[in-house]
């Protein structure tokens, strides 16, 4: 069965302390790996697009990586308005299907 | 601007009453998503359509029905709504290889089924 597990499910970090969260995944064939930002009360909004192992992506603060099982969104000092629940989510190429995992809650202390 | 749009924003109805949340895009997007949202368990995707009068189920489509005639339009039809249909709705949609390209996801429609 496809599942995208992300852990933790929350985080609280101080201004200026990175670290990172982590989404493993298990599909039978991986299209593309999203990354978005949720805040509360709207809709998603689209940070990254991963498509295969190796791949890098950066933006601002955030960096996204993938490997075969997982993909990490590593955090450099973040800012309180990086406090978001951030979501992992892939699209299979055996059905086209897109799976989410729950999302991490992350909350940046000033 | 480029944007998803949904109507209506909030609904609150009863059990049984047919009701339809309207989804437009903009972008001249072929795939087109429906998911709802709820608390602890994430955003799971009801219906997908790769294009005009393509639709397919996602993981939880019992109970809801979907039309694509048009391709800026994907219309949600619950044909007898029931309380557990209570939730957060996104309309999503993306351009490129099917639904490996970025999503655009609209404002969202609370719905209330009492």
């Amino acid at each position: 069965e496809d599942q995208v597990t992300q852990s933790p499910e929350a985080l609280r970090l101080q201004e200026g302390e990175s670290s990172s969260l982590n989404c493993s995944y298990t599909v039978s064939g991986l299209r593309g790996l999203f990354w978005y930002r949720q805040d509360p009360g709207k809709g998603p909004e689209f940070l990254f697009t991963l498509y295969s192992a190796g791949e890098e992506k950066e933006k601002e603060r955030l960096k996204a990586t993938l490997t075969k099982k997982e993909s990490f969104l590593h955090i450099t000092a973040p800012k309180p308005e990086d406090s978001a629940t951030y979501l992992c989510a892939v699209c299979t190429n055996r059905d086209d299907k897109i799976i989410f995992g729950k999302g991490t809650r992350l909350h940046i202390l000033p | 601007e480029a944007q998803v749009t949904q109507n209506p924003r909030y609904l609150i109805t009863v059990t049984g009453k047919k009701l339809t949340v309207t989804c437009s895009q903009n972008m001249n997007h072929e795939y087109m998503s429906w998911y709802r949202q709820d608390p602890g368990l994430g955003l799971r995707q009801i219906y997908y359509s790769m294009n005009v009068e393509v639709t397919d189920k996602g993981d939880v489509p019992e109970g809801y029905k979907v039309s694509r005639k048009e391709k800026r339009n994907f219309p949600l039809i619950l044909e007898s709504p029931s309380p557990n249909q209570t939730s957060l709705y996104f309309c999503a949609s993306s351009s490129g290889l099917a639904g490996a390209d970025t999503q655009y996801f609209g404002p969202g429609t609370r719905l209330t089924v009492l």
